[in-house]
């Protein structure tokens, strides 16, 4: 099994400051990434597939880069409907998710 | 629209069962893997299982195998999770989500989700 490890668990940061998560993979996935945002008690969203592709609609603001086994999910510039927490997810073998990230404002 | 609305979660004892249904519509359902995924309260998402565009295929976390069985009837544009032998780990949301079209490959993308139906093990 393919197993994720993203990071940090958690994050906190002001309005207006870039934000970084990462995650890797336990063995090569090729692009087969996404990032996902989860408001509380809401279905988690797409914002990123393929690693790097931003989804339909979603604010420019959020990027993504990386290939094989090391993964990066930016958002430039916080704004405050940002706060959520963030998974990426692999479907290169199955699909797992990472332990996801909570992000806070400062 | 894509829309995946869920239902048949509830209160069940250890040991139960139940049938989870999802309810598509918006898109040609009978094209597409469809996946189950799952949340405990307070933790992060877990993958259960999924299903090709015609029922051929399906695969289980092992967390999960022989418990649950997943299945779908095309002509209803309906999915379905049989979930059998219930555990107190077994509690969470379910949600039911759209994964690629099946041309062969991986399940492709997972882009729209439904708003999940909670199931809950205990005495």
């Amino acid at each position: 099994d393919i197993q994720m490890t993203q990071s940090p668990s958690s994050l906190s940061a002001s309005v207006g400051d870039r934000v970084t998560i990462t995650c890797q993979a336990s063995q090569d996935i090729s692009n087969y990434l996404n990032w996902y945002q989860q408001k509380p008690g809401k279905a988690p969203k797409l914002l990123i597939y393929d690693a790097s592709n931003l989804e339909t609609g979603v604010p420019s603001r959020f990027s993504g880069s990386g290939s094989g086994t090391d993964f990066t999910f930016t958002i430039s510039s916080l704004q405050p409907e940002d706060i959520a927490t963030y998974y990426c997810q692999q479907y290169d073998n199955l699909i797992t998710f990472g332990q996801g990230t909570r992000l806070e404002i400062k | 629209e894509v829309q995946l609305v869920e239902s048949g979660g509830g209160l069940v004892q250890p040991g139960g069962s139940l049938r989870l249904s999802c309810a598509a519509s918006g898109f040609t359902f009978s094209s597409y893997w469809i996946h189950w995924v799952r949340q405990a309260p307070g933790r992060g998402l877990v993958w259960v299982s999924r299903i090709n565009s015609d029922g051929s295929i399906t695969t289980y976390a092992d967390s999960v195998k022989g418990r649950f069985t997943i299945s779908r009837d095309n002509a209803k544009n309906t999915l379905y999770l049989q979930v059998n032998s219930l555990r107190a780990e077994d509690t969470a949301v379910y949600y039911c989500a759209r994964g690629g079209l099946d041309y062969g490959g991986n399940s492709g993308v997972v882009d729209y989700w439904g708003q999940g139906t909670l199931v809950t093990v205990s005495s």
